[in-house]
């Protein structure tokens, strides 16, 4: 069955900009997590989605918001774009959702440069 | 806080060498735990989970982890490396039947193989 699936893979935007970027899940997976990667900070949760709820935020300010629709594929939304907020940004999908230690599928992530 | 901590950065191993990958979490009950691969330009792979029972897991391409309760390490091995095994590596934990658990990675080994 196809992987977790997200669009676009690289993007340049401008300070103070928005972007949206989007998430397939896998078939059948209603959680969807996003992750924001960098190389001083690593891997940062940045929520998580199950059945359009979101279910748990990380700490990332207001600017960073997200939504899941009923066909559980999802988008995150970045307003006024920072230069800090350039990162790879991982969507992974999940049947069970992490509370319940289910597997995380990651997509190849959305590689987003703010200039 | 809870914390998932890789003390390695980068480890250099020579071809048919054997490996071992550390991690250490700090939490109160006994995590899930995680382990998992991402190769330049991917997301990331699922090497192998421990939930509970048997403290030694099989995973796939090779790899074991061992979890050691009294040292809240779980410390992953490979006999013997194989070029295609340079990637980074991430160890991750989610609290065990929390309600809202959020998978944390630490902060990835990086492994680079000599020929």
């Amino acid at each position: 069955k196809a992987g977790v699936t997200q669009t676009p893979r690289y993007l340049i935007k401008t300070r103070g900009q928005q972007v949206t970027l989007s998430c397939s899940p896998i078939s059948g997976h209603r959680s969807v997590s996003w992750y924001q990667q960098t190389p001083g900070q690593g891997l940062q949760f940045l929520f998580e989605y199950f059945s359009e709820t979101q279910r748990n935020k990380g700490n990332f300010p207001g600017r960073f918001s997200g939504r899941q629709f009923s066909n559980s594929r999802s988008e995150m939304n970045v307003s006024t774009l920072e230069l800090g907020d350039s990162a790879l940004y991982l969507c992974a999908s999940s049947l069970l959702g992490t509370h319940a230690g289910g597997e995380l599928f990651f997509g190849e992530g959305s590689r987003l440069t703010v200039l | 806080a809870q914390s998932v901590t890789q003390p390695d950065i980068h480890i250099t191993v020579s071809e048919g060498a054997s490996l071992e990958l550390r991690c250490n979490y700090s939490y109160g009950a006994t995590p899930y735990l995680f382990w998992y691969v991402q190769s330049p330009g991917q997301g990331l792979q699922l090497l192998l989970k421990y939930f509970s029972g048997d403290t030694l897991v099989q995973g796939i391409k090779g790899f074991e982890a061992e979890f050691k309760r009294s040292q809240s390490s779980f410390n992953l091995r490979k006999p013997s490396v194989h070029w295609s095994d340079a990637a980074e590596y991430f160890c991750a934990v989610v609290l065990y039947g929390g309600s809202q658990g959020n998978l944390i990675f630490g902060k990835g080994t990086k492994l680079s193989v000599k020929p």
